[in-house]
C-alpha cells in the first residue's frame, strides 16, 4: 500500500531562514508526487507536483522540491520564509490509482 | 475557470439528522474526487466519479454515506443519521481525466459539526 510520512507535526522557522519540510513515501511502482498547501478554513492549494522528468520541481512562491528515489523523498524548501508562508503544509503520492494519499501535514511557524 | 466550489462552507447539526453537501467542479472536468479530513489530519480518500459513474469507495464510506454524480457535472454528499464522528472538513476536487499530470483541483470544503 501507498503511504506517506511527513517527519515534524510542526516546524518553527525565523522570518528570512530556510525552510525544509520532510517527506517520505512508499510505492512499489513510480510515483506522481505532490505538496499542497492549506490556510485556515480553506481548501488545498497545489505548491508543486513530480510526475516525470526533472527531478528538481519548481513551485509557486518560492519553493522547490527534489525527488530522490534512492531516498524515497520530497522534501520542500525554501531558500528564506515569509510570514505568509505560515501554514499547513501537505505531502502525497498517486501511483495510478486514481486517487491522492496524503501525509498527516506539518504546520510551519514564521516567527518575526 | 471558477474553480471547485463547495456549499455550504458550514453545517452544524444535530446528531441523528441528515446533511447533503454540494460540489461544483470545474467544468469538464470529468473526475470529481471527495476526501475527509478530520482535525489534525491529511485529507483521506472518500470516493471518486468518472463522468457519473461512481468507481471506488473507501471503507472509510460506511452504509449512512451515500454520493452522487447524476448528469456528471455536480455531485452531491449525504450523511444519513449523523454522528459526532462524521465532525470534520469534507473535501471536493476535480481533474481533467486526459490530464495526465495527475493535478487535483480541491474546492474550499464545507466544515461540518455534529452536535
Amino acid at each position: 500500500a501507498q503511504s506517506v510520512t511527513q517527519l515534524g507535526s510542526h516546524v518553527s522557522v525565523s522570518e528570512g531562514a530556510l525552510v525544509l519540510l520532510r517527506c517520505n513515501y512508499s510505492s512499489s511502482v513510480p510515483p506522481y508526487l505532490f505538496w499542497y498547501v492549506q490556510y485556515p478554513n480553506q481548501g488545498l492549494q497545489l505548491l508543486l507536483k513530480y510526475t516525470t522528468g526533472a527531478t528538481l520541481v519548481k513551485g509557486i512562491n518560492g519553493f522547490e522540491a527534489e525527488f530522490k528515489k534512492s531516498e524515497t523523498s520530497f522534501h520542500l524548501t525554501k531558500p528564506s520564509a515569509h510570514m505568509s508562508d505560515a501554514a499547513e503544509y501537505f505531502c502525497a503520492v498517486d501511483t495510478g490509482f486514481q486517487k491522492l494519499v496524503f501525509g498527516t501535514g506539518t504546520r510551519l511557524l514564521v516567527s518575526p | 475557470d471558477t474553480g471547485v466550489s463547495q456549499d455550504p462552507r458550514h453545517k452544524i447539526t444535530k446528531r441523528g439528522q441528515n446533511v447533503t453537501f454540494r460540489c461544483d467542479p470545474i467544468s469538464e472536468h470529468n473526475r470529481l474526487y471527495w476526501y475527509r479530513q478530520t482535525l489534525g489530519q491529511g485529507p483521506e480518500f472518500l470516493t471518486y466519479f468518472q463522468n457519473e459513474a461512481q468507481l471506488e469507495k473507501s471503507r472509510l464510506l460506511s452504509d449512512r454515506f451515500s454520493a452522487e454524480r447524476p448528469k456528471g457535472s455536480f455531485s452531491t454528499l449525504e450523511i444519513q443519521r449523523t454522528e459526532q464522528g462524521d465532525s470534520a472538513m469534507y473535501l471536493c476536487a476535480s481533474r481533467k481525466e486526459t490530464e495526465f499530470s495527475y493535478e487535483q483541483y480541491f474546492g474550499p470544503g464545507t466544515r461540518l459539526t455534529v452536535t
